[in-house]
């Protein structure tokens, strides 16, 4: 079955460090995307990055960086130069193209704290 | 301003009291999604719409409903709420197609209580 798995509920990371959230996935699609959205304590879902199963290159967004293992699928997430207002949720997703429909399914998160 | 809206914001309700949570769009998005969020257990798509008249079930659609006769307007019907939808819910909307289908947009989240 299509899934994808956050193995880390929870992390720590230093100021100004930089900070791997690991993301795997399972689809026998291929074609799909995959995502990592954001949500701190106020609630709101941010989008910070997308990745489609076709790009070659990694992608990069500012200090969000994705970690793209195709053989492997694994979609790991990387914060360089962290700060405090990183600490939120972090949420990892797929989309998946089936018979012309897109279905997204969400892993369970990873709650990143950044200390000073 | 782009954006997805969603009312009420907050809802407590009694089992079996009908409820609609409304969603719209201003983005001119053909895709629209529905998910709730429980603590543990991440994003969960509960119905999506391709297009307008265009509705699928996503993975845990059992009681509720959808209707898409706008294309800005996706509202979710609990026609009995229980108090295991309890829960946060999010509307989304995005682009298809290949090269701008890159994110979908989050509404502010409703948050139901089912007593």
């Amino acid at each position: 079955a299509q899934k994808i798995t956050q193995t880390q509920p929870g992390m720590f990371v230093q100021e100004k460090e930089a900070v791997t959230l690991d993301c795997t996935y399972d689809t026998s699609d291929q074609s799909y995307g995959l995502f990592w959205y954001k949500q701190p304590s106020s609630g709101e879902m941010i989008f910070l990055i997308y990745q489609g199963s076709y790009d070659e290159q990694n992608a990069t967004e500012g200090r969000y960086s994705l970690n793209f293992q195709k053989a492997r699928k694994s979609a790991n997430l990387v914060i360089s130069a962290s700060q405090l207002g990183d600490s939120a949720m972090y949420f990892c997703a797929m989309r998946e193209v089936t018979s012309g429909t897109y279905k997204y399914i969400f892993g369970t998160g990873t709650r990143l704290k950044v200390l000073a | 301003e782009a954006q997805v809206t969603q009312n009420p914001r907050y809802l407590i309700t009694v089992t079996g009291k009908k409820l609609t949570v409304t969603c719209s769009q201003n983005m001119n998005h053909e895709y629209m999604s529905w998910y709730r969020q429980d603590p543990g257990l991440g994003l969960r798509q509960i119905y999506y719409s391709m297009n307008v008249e265009v509705t699928d079930k996503g993975d845990v659609p059992e009681g509720y409903k959808v209707s898409r006769k706008e294309k800005r307007n996706f509202p979710l019907i609990l026609e009995s709420p229980s108090p295991n939808q309890t829960s946060l819910y999010f509307c989304a909307s995005s682009l298809i197609g290949r090269g701008v289908e890159r994110e979908q947009y989050f509404g502010p989240g409703t948050r139901l209580t089912v007593t």
